[in-house]
Protein backbone atom coordinates (compact mmCIF):
# COMPACT_ATOMS: atom_id res chain seq x y z
CA UNK A 1 0.00 0.00 0.00
CA UNK A 2 1.22 3.11 -1.17
CA UNK A 3 1.43 6.15 1.75
CA UNK A 4 2.51 9.73 1.59
CA UNK A 5 3.33 11.19 5.27
CA UNK A 6 3.45 14.86 5.74
CA UNK A 7 5.45 16.51 8.29
CA UNK A 8 4.50 18.50 10.59
CA UNK A 9 1.45 17.72 11.03
CA UNK A 10 0.40 21.61 12.08
CA UNK A 11 2.54 24.89 12.23
CA UNK A 12 2.05 28.05 13.35
CA UNK A 13 4.54 30.58 12.58
CA UNK A 14 4.68 34.78 12.33
CA UNK A 15 4.69 36.59 9.08
CA UNK A 16 7.81 37.02 7.17
CA UNK A 17 9.34 33.83 8.94
CA UNK A 18 10.11 30.66 6.20
CA UNK A 19 8.89 27.44 6.73
CA UNK A 20 9.55 24.01 5.06
CA UNK A 21 7.50 21.38 4.59
CA UNK A 22 7.96 17.47 4.09
CA UNK A 23 6.43 14.94 1.90
CA UNK A 24 7.54 11.36 2.41
CA UNK A 25 7.23 7.75 1.40
CA UNK A 26 8.99 4.14 0.76
CA UNK A 27 7.28 4.40 -2.80
CA UNK A 28 8.42 5.87 -6.01
CA UNK A 29 6.26 8.01 -7.60
CA UNK A 30 6.01 9.32 -11.52
CA UNK A 31 4.70 12.22 -10.16
CA UNK A 32 4.37 14.67 -7.51
CA UNK A 33 1.71 17.34 -6.81
CA UNK A 34 1.15 20.13 -4.59
CA UNK A 35 -2.10 21.58 -3.26
CA UNK A 36 -3.53 24.23 -1.31
CA UNK A 37 -6.89 24.25 0.38
CA UNK A 38 -8.78 26.79 1.93
CA UNK A 39 -11.76 25.86 4.85
CA UNK A 40 -14.78 25.21 2.47
CA UNK A 41 -13.29 24.73 -1.17
CA UNK A 42 -11.68 21.93 -2.73
CA UNK A 43 -7.74 21.87 -3.59
CA UNK A 44 -6.09 23.88 -5.94
CA UNK A 45 -2.81 22.60 -7.74
CA UNK A 46 0.26 24.84 -7.11
CA UNK A 47 2.73 22.57 -8.87
CA UNK A 48 3.30 19.63 -10.61
CA UNK A 49 7.23 17.83 -10.68
CA UNK A 50 8.22 14.83 -12.53
CA UNK A 51 11.81 14.70 -12.81
CA UNK A 52 14.02 13.22 -9.46
CA UNK A 53 15.74 16.43 -8.43
CA UNK A 54 13.73 18.83 -10.03
CA UNK A 55 13.14 22.05 -8.40
CA UNK A 56 10.55 24.67 -9.51
CA UNK A 57 9.52 28.38 -8.01
CA UNK A 58 6.20 30.08 -8.30
CA UNK A 59 6.81 33.62 -6.40
CA UNK A 60 7.94 32.71 -2.30
CA UNK A 61 7.22 29.21 -3.06
CA UNK A 62 9.93 26.09 -3.98
CA UNK A 63 9.01 22.99 -4.48
CA UNK A 64 11.61 19.97 -4.52
CA UNK A 65 11.24 16.82 -5.78
CA UNK A 66 13.41 13.99 -4.76
CA UNK A 67 16.42 12.35 -6.61
CA UNK A 68 14.51 8.74 -6.46
CA UNK A 69 11.22 10.15 -6.08
CA UNK A 70 9.97 8.80 -3.31
CA UNK A 71 9.91 12.37 -1.00
CA UNK A 72 9.36 16.18 -1.94
CA UNK A 73 9.72 19.15 -0.16
CA UNK A 74 7.92 22.72 -0.09
CA UNK A 75 9.47 25.69 0.98
CA UNK A 76 7.95 29.09 1.52
CA UNK A 77 9.86 32.27 1.77
CA UNK A 78 8.84 35.28 4.11
CA UNK A 79 5.14 33.61 4.83
CA UNK A 80 2.48 35.75 4.82
CA UNK A 81 -1.06 35.12 6.34
CA UNK A 82 -2.39 34.85 3.02
CA UNK A 83 -0.79 31.31 3.02
CA UNK A 84 -2.78 29.86 5.56
CA UNK A 85 -4.32 26.52 4.64
CA UNK A 86 -3.67 22.89 4.52
CA UNK A 87 -0.43 21.96 2.47
CA UNK A 88 -1.63 18.63 0.82
CA UNK A 89 1.12 16.63 -1.62
CA UNK A 90 -0.57 13.82 -3.88
CA UNK A 91 1.81 10.95 -5.89
CA UNK A 92 0.54 9.81 -8.73
CA UNK A 93 1.12 6.61 -10.70
CA UNK A 94 2.16 6.83 -14.73
CA UNK A 95 -0.15 5.14 -16.74
CA UNK A 96 -3.11 4.56 -14.44
CA UNK A 97 -3.49 8.40 -13.31
CA UNK A 98 -4.10 7.58 -9.55
CA UNK A 99 -3.30 9.87 -6.97
CA UNK A 100 -2.91 9.35 -3.83
CA UNK A 101 -2.77 12.23 -1.20
CA UNK A 102 -0.24 12.59 1.78
CA UNK A 103 -1.76 13.22 5.48
CA UNK A 104 -1.71 16.79 5.22
CA UNK A 105 0.16 20.24 6.52
CA UNK A 106 -1.98 22.50 8.38
CA UNK A 107 -0.16 26.12 8.47
CA UNK A 108 -1.08 29.32 9.60
CA UNK A 109 0.94 32.20 9.30
CA UNK A 110 0.17 35.27 12.21
CA UNK A 111 -0.18 39.08 11.48
CA UNK B 1 -13.12 27.94 -18.80
CA UNK B 2 -16.26 26.58 -16.11
CA UNK B 3 -15.12 24.53 -13.28
CA UNK B 4 -15.68 21.18 -11.86
CA UNK B 5 -19.32 21.66 -10.21
CA UNK B 6 -20.60 19.49 -7.12
CA UNK B 7 -24.08 19.42 -5.52
CA UNK B 8 -25.70 19.83 -2.99
CA UNK B 9 -22.94 21.53 -1.14
CA UNK B 10 -24.11 20.50 2.36
CA UNK B 11 -25.99 17.49 3.29
CA UNK B 12 -27.30 16.29 6.43
CA UNK B 13 -28.92 12.68 7.35
CA UNK B 14 -29.93 10.37 10.01
CA UNK B 15 -27.56 7.08 10.01
CA UNK B 16 -29.47 4.25 7.78
CA UNK B 17 -31.00 6.91 5.42
CA UNK B 18 -29.22 7.28 1.73
CA UNK B 19 -27.81 10.78 -0.22
CA UNK B 20 -26.45 11.11 -3.36
CA UNK B 21 -24.08 13.54 -4.41
CA UNK B 22 -23.66 14.72 -8.17
CA UNK B 23 -20.11 15.86 -10.06
CA UNK B 24 -19.92 17.74 -13.20
CA UNK B 25 -16.62 17.67 -14.51
CA UNK B 26 -14.91 20.13 -16.86
CA UNK B 27 -15.87 19.53 -20.15
CA UNK B 28 -14.08 16.84 -22.10
CA UNK B 29 -12.20 16.21 -19.31
CA UNK B 30 -12.14 11.86 -19.45
CA UNK B 31 -10.73 10.99 -16.00
CA UNK B 32 -13.05 11.45 -13.37
CA UNK B 33 -12.47 10.76 -9.45
CA UNK B 34 -14.32 10.65 -6.44
CA UNK B 35 -11.95 11.57 -2.62
CA UNK B 36 -13.40 10.94 0.84
CA UNK B 37 -12.13 13.85 3.05
CA UNK B 38 -12.35 13.24 6.68
CA UNK B 39 -11.86 16.15 8.67
CA UNK B 40 -8.26 17.53 8.97
CA UNK B 41 -7.13 14.78 6.99
CA UNK B 42 -6.13 14.22 3.26
CA UNK B 43 -8.21 12.83 0.84
CA UNK B 44 -8.35 9.18 -0.10
CA UNK B 45 -9.53 8.01 -3.33
CA UNK B 46 -12.73 6.10 -3.55
CA UNK B 47 -13.22 5.44 -7.16
CA UNK B 48 -11.74 6.54 -10.37
CA UNK B 49 -13.74 6.71 -14.21
CA UNK B 50 -11.68 6.96 -17.72
CA UNK B 51 -14.77 7.64 -19.40
CA UNK B 52 -17.46 5.48 -18.33
CA UNK B 53 -15.54 2.77 -16.87
CA UNK B 54 -14.15 1.60 -13.29
CA UNK B 55 -10.34 2.40 -13.50
CA UNK B 56 -9.98 1.93 -9.48
CA UNK B 57 -12.73 1.36 -6.76
CA UNK B 58 -10.24 -0.80 -4.50
CA UNK B 59 -10.82 1.28 -1.58
CA UNK B 60 -14.90 2.00 -2.15
CA UNK B 61 -17.11 0.47 0.56
CA UNK B 62 -19.08 -1.75 -2.47
CA UNK B 63 -21.60 -2.60 0.52
CA UNK B 64 -22.58 0.90 1.24
CA UNK B 65 -21.39 3.10 -1.35
CA UNK B 66 -21.71 3.01 -5.28
CA UNK B 67 -20.91 5.39 -7.91
CA UNK B 68 -21.50 5.44 -11.89
CA UNK B 69 -20.90 8.19 -14.72
CA UNK B 70 -22.94 7.62 -17.19
CA UNK B 71 -22.08 8.61 -20.88
CA UNK B 72 -18.80 9.20 -19.54
CA UNK B 73 -19.37 12.65 -18.48
CA UNK B 74 -21.94 13.89 -15.08
CA UNK B 75 -21.48 11.18 -12.09
CA UNK B 76 -23.34 10.38 -9.18
CA UNK B 77 -22.09 9.16 -5.85
CA UNK B 78 -24.32 6.83 -3.35
CA UNK B 79 -24.25 6.12 -0.04
CA UNK B 80 -26.83 3.59 1.35
CA UNK B 81 -27.29 3.21 3.95
CA UNK B 82 -25.49 6.02 5.76
CA UNK B 83 -23.34 5.67 8.94
CA UNK B 84 -21.74 8.35 11.43
CA UNK B 85 -18.03 7.41 10.23
CA UNK B 86 -19.37 8.31 6.51
CA UNK B 87 -19.34 11.77 7.87
CA UNK B 88 -16.59 13.63 5.76
CA UNK B 89 -16.77 16.21 2.53
CA UNK B 90 -16.77 14.34 -0.75
CA UNK B 91 -14.03 16.02 -3.51
CA UNK B 92 -14.84 15.39 -7.25
CA UNK B 93 -11.63 16.45 -9.78
CA UNK B 94 -11.35 15.49 -13.01
CA UNK B 95 -8.41 15.56 -15.16
CA UNK B 96 -7.78 15.38 -19.31
CA UNK B 97 -6.04 12.15 -19.16
CA UNK B 98 -3.27 13.07 -17.57
CA UNK B 99 -2.42 15.02 -14.38
CA UNK B 100 -4.79 15.53 -11.51
CA UNK B 101 -5.90 18.51 -10.84
CA UNK B 102 -9.39 20.28 -11.16
CA UNK B 103 -11.07 19.98 -8.01
CA UNK B 104 -14.82 20.71 -7.18
CA UNK B 105 -15.86 22.60 -3.91
CA UNK B 106 -16.73 19.23 -2.54
CA UNK B 107 -19.95 18.19 -0.76
CA UNK B 108 -20.06 18.29 3.39
CA UNK B 109 -22.26 15.46 4.38
CA UNK B 110 -22.94 15.21 7.98
CA UNK B 111 -24.62 12.29 9.57
CA UNK B 112 -26.65 12.26 12.94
Amino acid sequence: TQLLEQSPQFLSIQEGENLTVYCNSSSVFSSLQWYRQEPGEGPVLLVTVVTGGEVKKLKRLTFQFGDARKDSSLHITAAQPGDTGLYLCAGGTSGTYKYIFGTGTRLKVLA
Amino acid sequence: EAGVAQSPRYKIIEKRQSVAFWCNPISGHATLYWYQQILGQGPKLLIQFQNNGVVDDSQLPKDRFSAERLKGVDSTLKIQPAKLEDSAVYLCASSLGGALGYFGPGTRLTVL
